[in-house]
C-alpha cells in the first residue's frame, strides 16, 4: 500500500515554544490530509482537514491560529503547534488520501508530542 | 448533521466470533472503511465497502446495507491480537471522511 511518512515520531518540548509535525505521502499525490488528535484511552478526533492549495478546514473547538496546518504540495503537509502548553500533550496522526472516493486514508506513525 | 455510531466496547473470547456495527446518517455516500487501531499506533485499513452485500478477506468480513445505513465487521476464530479499536469511517457526498468513535474490541482467553 501507499506509505505516508511522519516526522517526527516523539518529541519532547518546553511550554511556550512551538513544534512544527510533518506529514509527507512517499509515493502518491494526496489530494486531501487530515490532522487528528488522541488523547490516552479516547478515540481520534479530528482537528482539520486540508485541501491542496487552500487552507485548511478546521473543526469546532479546534483553534487555527494555534495549531496551523500547511499543505501546500501534493505530497507535504505540516501542522505547527504553536506556544505549546502542557495540555497540548498529545498523539497526533495525519493521513493522507487521492482524490477518488473509493481511495483509503493511508496514516503516518504519528506523533507523541510531550510539552514539559 | 452528520453522524456516525459505532459501539463503545465489546469483549468477546478467544476462538469465537464477534460482530462489530456500525450505522451511519451522511450527506451522500460514497463508501465506508473499517480500520483497526491498537493502541498507541495509527490506524490500519481493514477493509472498504461501496456496494451492498458481504466482503470477505480471510478472518474479517465487512457488509453493508446501504438502504439501511448499515455496516459490520465480523472478525472469526478470535485472537489476542485482535484486541484492538475498530474504526467504521464513511466518504460523503464531497469526498470527506467521516469517523465513528471507535469500538474497543477486549479479547478474553
Amino acid at each position: 500500500g501507499a506509505v505516508v511518512s511522519q516526522h517526527p515520531s516523539r518529541v519532547i518540548c518546553k511550554s511556550g515554544t512551538s513544534v512544527k509535525i510533518e506529514c509527507r505521502s512517499l509515493d502518491f499525490q494526496a489530494t486531501t490530509m487530515f490532522w487528528y488528535r488522541q488523547f490516552p484511552k479516547q478515540s481520534l478526533m479530528l482537528m482539520a482537514t486540508s485541501n491542496e492549495g487552500s487552507k485548511a478546514t478546521y473543526e469546532q473547538g479546534v483553534e487555527k491560529d494555534k495549531f496551523l496546518i500547511n499543505h501546500a504540495s501534493l505530497t507535504l503537509s505540516t501542522l505547527t503547534v504553536t506556544s505549546a502548553h502542557p495540555e497540548d500533550s498529545s498523539f497526533y496522526i495525519c493521513s493522507a488520501r487521492g482524490s477518488a472516493a473509493n481511495t483509503e486514508a493511508f496514516f503516518g506513525q504519528g506523533t507523541r508530542l510531550t510539552v514539559v | 448533521g452528520q453522524n456516525i455510531d459505532q459501539p463503545t466496547e465489546m469483549t468477546a473470547t478467544e476462538g469465537a466470533i464477534v460482530q462489530i456495527n456500525c450505522t451511519y446518517q451522511t450527506s451522500g455516500f460514497n463508501g465506508l472503511f473499517w480500520y483497526q487501531q491498537h493502541a498507541g499506533e495509527a490506524p490500519t485499513f481493514l477493509s472498504y465497502n461501496v456496494l451492498d452485500g458481504l466482503e470477505e478477506k480471510g478472518r474479517f468480513s465487512s457488509f453493508l446495507s446501504r438502504s439501511k445505513g448499515y455496516s459490520y465487521l465480523l472478525l472469526k476464530e478470535l485472537q489476542m491480537k485482535d484486541s484492538a479499536s475498530y474504526l467504521c469511517a464513511v466518504t460523503d457526498s464531497n469526498y470527506q471522511l467521516i469517523w465513528g468513535a471507535g469500538t474497543k474490541l477486549i479479547i478474553k482467553p
